[in-house]
């Protein structure tokens, strides 16, 4: 079946514009996960949603950061007045249950923000 | 905190050398260790997992066993491929969460 889809693939934005990127999971997947991949860093955990429960967003690392998912599938991370320290690849994960120890997590392709 | 720390690369080999990348971990209580990689242009890729001590996991030929006496999780791969050329990220979950802990990445580059 088809994986984690993201959108867009590429995004160039300048200084202090609002980006918007979108994330597909797997279907049937409850769990979903935003993760940020800065330049020499390793992975950064920013935000968790698990069914109707209220996400996790003890990741995200200001206040313009922000994420929603829709039904429960589609989720969309939004950085207002965007930064060049923003500049990263935006992952999306998705899992299917969220709460399993040890549960595999699969990525989509990520999308790559450069702020100019 | 639980932090997860991999050699740093890049790591240059010639096709059909022995490989090990090393990684160790700090955590508080029993985690699940993973070595995810990411071909370029590709998205992570779950490589193999182990979820207790003593566990290996293996994959594509890659092994890695959870040593819990020396917090490690090394991988190794006896003869590597060109198509080996990838990042690969060692990460650990703790029990009762759902947040990935990742290292910062070794990039393998193999030579024909």
């Amino acid at each position: 079946g088809a994986g984690v889809s993201q959108s867009p693939s590429n995004k160039v934005t300048e200084k202090g514009k609002d980006v918007e990127l979108r994330c597909d999971p797997i279907s049937g997947h409850t769990a979903l996960y935003w993760y940020r991949q800065s330049l020499g860093q390793g992975l950064e955990f920013l935000i968790y949603f698990q069914g109707n429960s209220a996400p996790d967003k003890s990741g995200l690392p200001s206040d313009r950061f922000s994420a929603e998912r829709t039904g429960g599938s589609v989720s969309t991370l939004t950085i207002q007045r965007t930064q060049q320290e923003d500049s990263a690849v935006y992952l999306c994960a998705s899992s299917p249950g969220g709460t399993s120890l040890g549960e595999t997590q699969y990525f989509g392709p990520g999308t790559r923000l450069l702020v100019l | 905190g639980d932090s997860v720390t991999q050699m740093e690369g890049p790591v240059t080999l010639s096709e059909e050398a022995f490989l090990t990348i090393n990684c160790t971990y700090t955590a508080t209580g029993y985690p699940s260790l993973f070595w995810y990689v990411q071909y370029p242009g590709e998205g992570l890729q779950l490589l193999l997992k182990a979820t207790k001590a003593d566990d290996k996991g293996s994959n594509k030929g890659f092994e890695a066993t959870y040593r819990k006496e020396t917090t490690s999780f090394h991988l190794e791969k006896g003869s590597v491929q060109v198509s080996d050329s990838a990042v690969y990220f060692c990460a650990l979950i703790t029990s009762g969460t759902y947040k990935y802990i990742f290292g910062t990445g070794t990039r393998l580059k193999v030579l024909a």
